[in-house]
């Protein structure tokens, strides 16, 4: 079964909208920490949120949340007021801190976010 | 301050060929990792070291490739005899320590063997 989950093949949102990126994972570890990259076409990897298994808020960081739901394993990206410079491609990824390898990130295959003017 | 770096940013080479990517981490982060991004793919595990421990090699695909990470700073990956499907974006990435949640990526060494 794969650990992370995206199967959104493309998202499209006018500028200014809200808009949500899904990620459903799989773990049997009860602490594991979640994540979202962001990688725009130059190619680099941008940190945008950390979720941790035990955290009991949902985390923000500015015009990023995410929305933890621990039960249905998912751990969705909602990005609001939308910016032309959120076009990229956004991916969810897991660390297990129990399967040996402390702080390896397990990456789901992404989602392409366009953000219309 | 700096981020990390990798050097080169692109690389072509003959199959059959070995290459070397290299990486420099942020000073002073202990933890460091590759990863491998192929075409419109997520980015795959290859091998992570943390300190003077021994490396975790479980994501290397074969014993083709290999890394090594000297005085727990810059980081070496070699990938031997290379095959057409290496081709790929290798990334590395650093973190101050292994309980550090955010790792600092660099921005790749695309590799093509023709």
């Amino acid at each position: 079964a794969q650990k992370i989950t995206q199967t959104q093949p493309g998202m499209f949102v006018q500028e200014k909208e809200a808009v949500t990126l899904d990620c459903t994972y799989d773990t049997s570890d009860p602490s594991y920490g979640l994540f979202w990259y962001k990688q725009p076409s130059s190619g680099e990897m941008i940190f945008l949120i950390y979720q941790g298994s035990y955290d009991q808020q949902n985390a923000t960081e500015g015009r990023y949340s995410l929305n933890f739901q621990k039960a249905r394993k998912s751990a969705n990206l909602v990005i609001s007021a939308s910016q032309l410079g959120d076009s990229a491609m956004y991916f969810c990824a897991m660390r297990e801190p129990s399967t040996g390898a402390n702080s390896k990130l397990t990456f789901g295959k992404g989602i392409t976010l366009s953000v219309r003017p | 301050g700096a981020g990390v770096s990798q050097s080169p940013s692109n690389k072509v080479t003959e199959k059959g060929k070995d290459v070397e990517l290299r990486c420099d981490p942020i000073s002073g982060h202990t933890a460091l990792y590759w990863y491998r991004q192929s075409l419109g793919q997520g980015l795959e595990f290859l091998i992570y070291f943390q300190g003077n421990s021994a490396p975790d090699k479980s994501g290397l695909p074969s014993d083709r490739f290999s890394a090594e990470r000297t005085g727990g700073s810059v980081s070496t990956l070699t990938i031997q005899r290379t095959q057409q499907e290496d081709s790929a974006v290798y990334l590395c990435a650093s973190s101050l320590a292994v309980s550090s949640y955010e790792q600092y990526f660099g921005p790749g060494t695309r590799l093509t063997v023709t």
